[in-house]
C-alpha cells in the first residue's frame, strides 16, 4: 500500500534551517513526490517535484531558500534563512495508477 | 496568471446534495488533468477525484466511491464535483487543483467549505 510519513511538527529558529522528511512506503522507495506548502488559512502552494536521484524542479516563484534531496524511500525539504511567513504546515504528495496520496503534513514553527 | 475559483459550498444535511464547481483560467484548460482535493477542519489533506483533460478518464478516492461524481467541461474551462449521499465526515474545505503527470499539483484553488450538519 501506498503511503507517505511524515513528523507531525517541527520547529526552528528566525534565520536558521530545517530539513522536513517524507518517507515512502516499503517496495516505494523510487516514487517521485511532491512537496506543498500551506499558510495558515490559505490554500496549498506547490513548492516543488522530487525525484528518487534528487533531482528536483520547483514552481513558480518558489525562492532559492527551499531545496529538495533523497535517500533511499526518504525525500527532504530543507527550507534555509527561515522567515516567519516559512511557518506553515507542509504536505509531501505522490502518485500511483488511479491513486493520489498525501502524507500527514508536518507543522512548522519559526 | 493560473486561477482557480471554486464555488458551490454551502451548509447541507446528512443525505442531500451538492455541486461543486471551479472556474479555470489563465491555462489551456483542455491540455490538463484535474483534481478535487479536499481538507476536513484541523486535518490533512485528502485526494477526492481526478479526471483526465478529456475526461476519459476518472478515479476516485475510496471515501467517495459511488457519492461522488468529477466531471468538467473544457469550452466552459470549468471543472464539478457532484457529491450526493452527503455524510457529516465530508465536511471539509474542497479545492480543486491543477494536475501535471508525474509532477503533482502544481496550481491549488482558494478552496470552498462544505459543511454536512443537520
Amino acid at each position: 500500500q501506498l503511503v507517505l510519513t511524515q513528523s507531525p511538527s517541527a520547529s526552528a529558529s528566525l534565520g536558521a534551517s530545517v530539513k522536513l522528511t517524507c518517507t515512502l512506503s516499503s517496495g516505494h522507495s523510487r516514487y517521485v513526490i511532491a512537496w506543498h506548502q500551506q499558510q495558515p488559512e490559505k490554500g496549498p502552494r506547490y513548492l516543488m517535484k522530487l525525484k528518487n536521484d534528487g533531482n528536483h524542479i520547483k514552481g513558480d516563484g518558489i525562492p532559492d531558500r527551499f531545496s529538495g534531496s533523497s535517500s533511499g524511500a526518504e525525500r527532504y525539504l530543507t527550507i534555509s534563512s527561515l522567515q516567519s511567513e516559512d511557518e506553515a504546515d507542509y504536505y509531501c504528495q505522490t502518485w500511483g495508477t488511479g491513486i493520489q496520496v498525501f502524507g500527514g503534513g508536518t507543522k512548522l514553527t519559526v | 496568471q493560473v486561477q482557480l475559483v471554486e464555488s458551490g459550498g454551502g451548509l447541507v444535511t446528512p443525505g442531500g446534495s451538492l455541486r461543486l464547481s471551479c472556474a479555470a483560467s489563465g491555462f489551456t484548460f483542455s491540455d490538463y488533468y484535474m483534481s478535487w482535493i479536499r481538507q476536513a477542519p484541523g486535518k490533512g489533506l485528502e485526494w477526492v477525484s481526478y479526471i483526465s483533460n478529456s475526461g476519459n478518464t476518472i478515479y476516485y478516492g475510496d471515501s467517495v466511491k459511488g457519492r461522488f461524481t468529477i466531471s468538467r467541461d473544457n469550452a466552459k474551462n470549468s471543472l464539478y464535483l457532484q457529491m450526493n449521499s452527503l455524510r457529516v465526515e465530508d465536511t471539509a474545505i474542497y479545492y480543486c487543483a491543477r494536475e501535471i503527470l508525474g509532477v503533482g499539483s502544481d496550481y491549488w484553488g482558494q478552496g470552498t467549505l462544505v459543511t454536512v450538519s443537520s
